[in-house]
């Protein structure tokens, strides 16, 4: 399967704890983005990469929250001291970006967080 | 910024009914539209997409035009079949890609 790949699936953890989650994007998509999605609602930006830069990041993300493609490759998203308000799906997507314009973008399958 | 607006589920119809969700955005350029659809317990899923003014995205049935003086991108089908029952988000890209909130669309046999 070469779509868009996220680790892992589930997550439960206890509030004030550490959480990691890992995207790989389709090969050779060159922009990659994090959303956050809760129930009834549409995904939410978080931030998007350029290759390895990231670009651009939601002024509503806590601090707590921190992403990294070092090598233009797979993603990290990390949230620090997790609180039950983060508590939702987290999404990845992939696209091709070049020349001022970009591409339909290709969803994986999301990682639900929860936070007891 | 970008925005976009859909009109507010759930969308109840009955089989082999007409469908319509309205979607309208907001942008600073000339943005690329895509629909996307959410079948219960699974992820986002490309339905169609539109990249300039008058261009007409269309898959499985549904259809959609871009519409720069109206600044919409409007979703159809003919007739929905139950299967049909999912979220629809309508999204536009411009720097970022940017959703509306979803239409919940149900369909009865």
């Amino acid at each position: 399967d070469t779509g868009v790949s996220q680790n892992p699936r589930h997550k439960i953890t206890k509030r004030g704890q550490n959480v990691t989650f890992r995207c790989d994007p389709i090969s050779e998509h060159n922009r990659l983005y994090w959303y956050r999605q809760t129930l009834g609602q549409g995904p939410e930006f978080l931030t998007y990469f350029q290759n390895e830069a990231q670009l651009e990041k939601s002024r509503l993300l806590s601090d707590r929250f921190s992403a990294e493609r070092p090598k233009g490759s797979f993603s990290t998203l990390e949230i620090q001291r997790t609180e039950q308000g983060d508590s939702a799906m987290y999404l990845c997507a992939s696209s091709v970006h070049a020349g001022g314009r970009g591409t339909e973008a290709f969803f994986g399958q999301g990682t639900r967080l929860t936070v007891v | 910024g970008n925005s976009v607006t859909q009109m507010e589920g759930p969308v109840t119809l009955s089989e082999e009914a007409f469908l319509t969700i309205n979607c309208t955005y907001t942008a600073t350029g000339y943005p690329s539209l895509f629909w996307y659809v959410q079948y219960p317990g699974e992820g986002l899923q490309l339905l169609l997409k539109a990249t300039k003014a008058d261009d007409k995205g269309s898959n499985k049935g549904f259809e959609a035009t871009y519409r720069k003086e109206t600044t919409s991108f409007h979703l159809e089908k003919g007739s929905v079949q139950v299967s049909d029952s999912a979220v629809y988000f309508c999204a536009l890209l411009y720097s970022t890609l940017t959703f509306g909130k979803g239409t919940m669309l149900l369909v009865s046999p």
